[in-house]
């Protein structure tokens, strides 16, 4: 079975242009998770989705970032514009929560703003 | 979701178990003990979790004290390949699971 794809692995831009990640989560799980982790910090919660709603996004930047989870599968997290202060490991997680179950993480998306 | 402590950084010899302590003396009843680790460059892995009685899978153990206040994550044999930072995270699930909220963990060094 495929784990939780992130896509890009890699991305650098300019700062004040637009940016977007990518998460395919496993297949049958309701919950996602994006988190942010800054260089030798633990990761941070952004938004949790439950199926398609987002059930906890208190900690989402909402002047510059934005996030969907389109018929509750896939998932995109945007930053308009990107600051330098950016510059991060984007996470993905998703998990089958009918029970107190682990939450599985893809590789992440690192983004660098020059 | 309750707080968790943990040491920044323990060594240990390959071959020989790792001992990773936890500290959780706030945690609720129904929060659950959870223990992730993160190899360089990559995404948080699952180890294992537990709720109140001690668990064991193919990576690792978890040993929970009977008052619930700390944990420990215990490596039966440690490789170069167990390098890496361990999460020990406490996590409620009343119906519907929490999030996962990661501290700064704790930074095992495996050596030769």
């Amino acid at each position: 079975e495929a784990g939780v794809v992130q896509s890009p692995r890699y991305k650098i831009i300019e700062k004040k242009q637009p940016v977007a990640f990518w998460c395919n989560p496993i297949s049958g799980h309701n919950t996602l998770y994006w988190y942010l982790q800054n260089l030798g910090q633990g990761p941070e919660l952004l938004i949790r989705y439950e199926n398609e709603e987002a059930v906890d996004d208190s900690q989402l930047p909402k002047d510059r970032f934005s996030a969907e989870r389109l018929k509750g599968v896939d998932s995109t997290l945007k930053i308009q514009p990107a600051e330098l202060g950016d510059s991060a490991v984007y996470l993905c997680a998703s998990s089958f929560d009918r029970g107190p179950t682990e939450a599985f993480f893809g590789q992440g998306t690192r983004l660098t703003v020059v | 979701d309750a707080k968790t402590t943990q040491p920044p950084s323990m060594d240990c010899a390959e071959g020989r178990a790792a001992n990773l302590p936890c500290n959780h003396s706030t945690i609720s009843g129904n929060e659950y003990v959870y223990w992730y680790r993160q190899i360089h460059s990559q995404g948080p892995q699952y180890i294992i979790h537990g709720l109140k009685n001690n668990e064991t899978n193919e990576m690792a153990s978890l040993i929970i004290t009977e008052d619930r206040k700390s944990s420990t994550l215990i490596l039966p044999h440690a490789t170069l390949r167990d390098t890496a930072v361990y999460y020990c995270i406490v996590r409620a699930y009343t119906g519907t699971a929490s999030k996962l909220t990661f501290g700064t963990g704790t930074r095992l060094q495996v050596t030769l």
